[in-house]
């Protein structure tokens, strides 16, 4: 029992790059998160996907596309690397997040370095 | 703005006492609250979580306090260990549009031998 896998967990980038990180979940989750944590920030939340077939922008979704591929499939899309998201990338997957008060399971993070 | 407020960014208490880390919240549809620890070059794990119906939550050495009326939550850990020294994450939510986990900025613990 996997959990919550991140692919890949380092990647350097040049700046106007693309790159997608790809998340997958095996609980059977409805609900997909992105956050990025940069220091003295916290974890902001990029984008989220409350069930199969949709997603919504969190508190900082500029520069960044998601597609929800599947249940278990959450994708994050850089479709040209800024050196300001140089930063620690997190998914994490819930139950249901919409109907149920339960915790967020989360992957081991992408560092990724846009130069 | 920031609806989860972690305003201290560290705390340092010796091994055998207790730690206090504190959490305020702005978003009155918040009715689920968890606590997260990091290590460094992982991911954030769930530590323990407050519904809003009740006030306390204990876990082994883990109590979260939820005080309403004042939008206020805690984390006690006692006794504190040198393996508890991390990052500590609050985190809220609640339902419909405010089903997503908002975090605050995290507060660095360090536990000394």
């Amino acid at each position: 029992n996997a959990g919550v896998t991140q692919t890949p967990k380092f990647q350097v980038l040049k700046t106007g790059q693309s790159m997608t990180l790809q998340c997958a979940q095996d609980m059977n989750h409805n609900s997909m998160y992105w956050y990025r944590q940069d220091p003295g920030m916290g974890l902001r939340l990029i984008y989220y996907s409350a069930s199969e077939g949709t997603t919504d922008k969190g508190e900082v979704p500029n520069g960044y596309n998601v597609s929800r591929l599947n249940k278990r499939e959450f994708s994050l899309r850089l479709e040209s690397a800024a050196p300001s998201q140089t930063s620690v990338y997190f998914c994490a997957s819930r139950i249901d997040g919409a109907a149920m008060n339960t915790e967020a399971f989360f992957g081991q993070g992408t560092r990724l370095t846009v130069v | 703005d920031q609806q989860v407020k972690q305003n201290s960014p560290s705390l340092s208490v010796q091994e055998g006492r207790i730690s206090i880390l504190n959490c305020d919240y702005t978003n009155s549809m918040f009715d689920y609250f968890l606590w997260y620890k990091k290590y460094p070059a992982e991911g954030p794990t769930f530590l323990i979580s407050i519904s809003s119906i009740k006030d306390k939550n204990e876990d082994g050495r883990f109590t979260v306090f939820l005080n309403k009326s004042a939008k206020h939550l805690s984390l006690h850990i006692v006794p504190s260990q040198p393996g508890d020294s991390a990052v500590y994450f609050c985190a809220a939510s609640g339902h419909g549009a405010n089903s997503k986990l908002t975090f605050g900025k995290g507060i660095t613990l360090s536990v000394r031998p």
